[in-house]
């Protein structure tokens, strides 16, 4: 069952604005991340937050979580059309460190 | 070496046949998932290996059996598969510390086909 739920689903940006796209999850978890696919292939991980943290930076990506909401954000700057992809956050299922559940995902679309 | 390599990349088979699939990676990582997608929807978890032995499995049909030889191999062994099962199927790995599972990393996918 999926753990996460993302909104928006889809998401249309020109190149160089900001894309943020938020995850809400029903249960206490350890970790949660943030991965990108292209077209139906491989997911790509983009960053772990631990429960412990409240924000993550890695490049233009910028990751928050609000355990006391169950929500996690995750902020692209300056996107590009390169950043077109679908984005799921997944999260850990609290007592089981490695079982992880993805969200619904949200389409991106950035517009040259 | 920081990949997963799946393969094959795509198989069609019917619905009488065996197939399996495999996935490998060199990373040291002692935990290896599989999981399923389909069409326009995230992956779904199937079985999860720790140090080569079997610790979840999500209530997957025993027409999906998976195997673990080593620490760096993981197959998905398919049985009298139906139309439905059709999917991307994803491997994937992360390293197990106290803190629980690292970021995996994916292969690419196998494309399946029952017909």
């Amino acid at each position: 069952s999926q753990q996460g739920e993302e909104d928006p689903q889809a998401l249309s940006i020109q190149e160089g604005e900001n894309a943020t796209m938020n995850c809400s999850y029903k249960t206490s978890i350890n970790n949660l991340q943030w991965y990108r696919q292209n077209s139906g292939r491989g997911l790509v991980h983009l960053i772990l937050i631990r429960s412990n943290e409240r924000e993550k930076h890695s490049g233009r990506l910028r990751v928050t979580l609000d355990t006391s909401k169950k929500s996690s954000s995750l902020l692209i700057t300056a996107s590009r059309a390169a950043d077109t992809a679908s984005y799921f956050c997944a999260t850990d299922a609290g007592g089981n460190f490695n079982k992880f559940y993805f969200g619904s995902g949200t389409k991106l679309n950035v517009k040259p | 070496d920081t990949e997963v390599t799946q393969t094959p990349k795509h198989l069609v088979m019917g619905m009488t046949n065996k197939k399996s699939l495999k996935c490998e990676q060199h990373m040291g990582h002692r935990a290896m998932y599989w999981y399923k997608q389909k069409a326009k929807k995230p992956p779904e978890l199937m079985f999860v290996y720790s140090y080569e032995k079997l610790s979840i499995n999500e209530s997957v049909p025993s027409r999906f059996s998976p195997e673990c030889p080593n620490s760096s191999l993981l197959n998905l062994h398919l049985h009298a598969l139906q139309p439905e099962d059709s999917a991307l199927y994803l491997c994937a790995s992360s390293p197990l510390t106290r803190q629980g599972a690292g970021g995996y990393t994916f292969g690419s996918g196998t494309r399946l086909t029952v017909v």
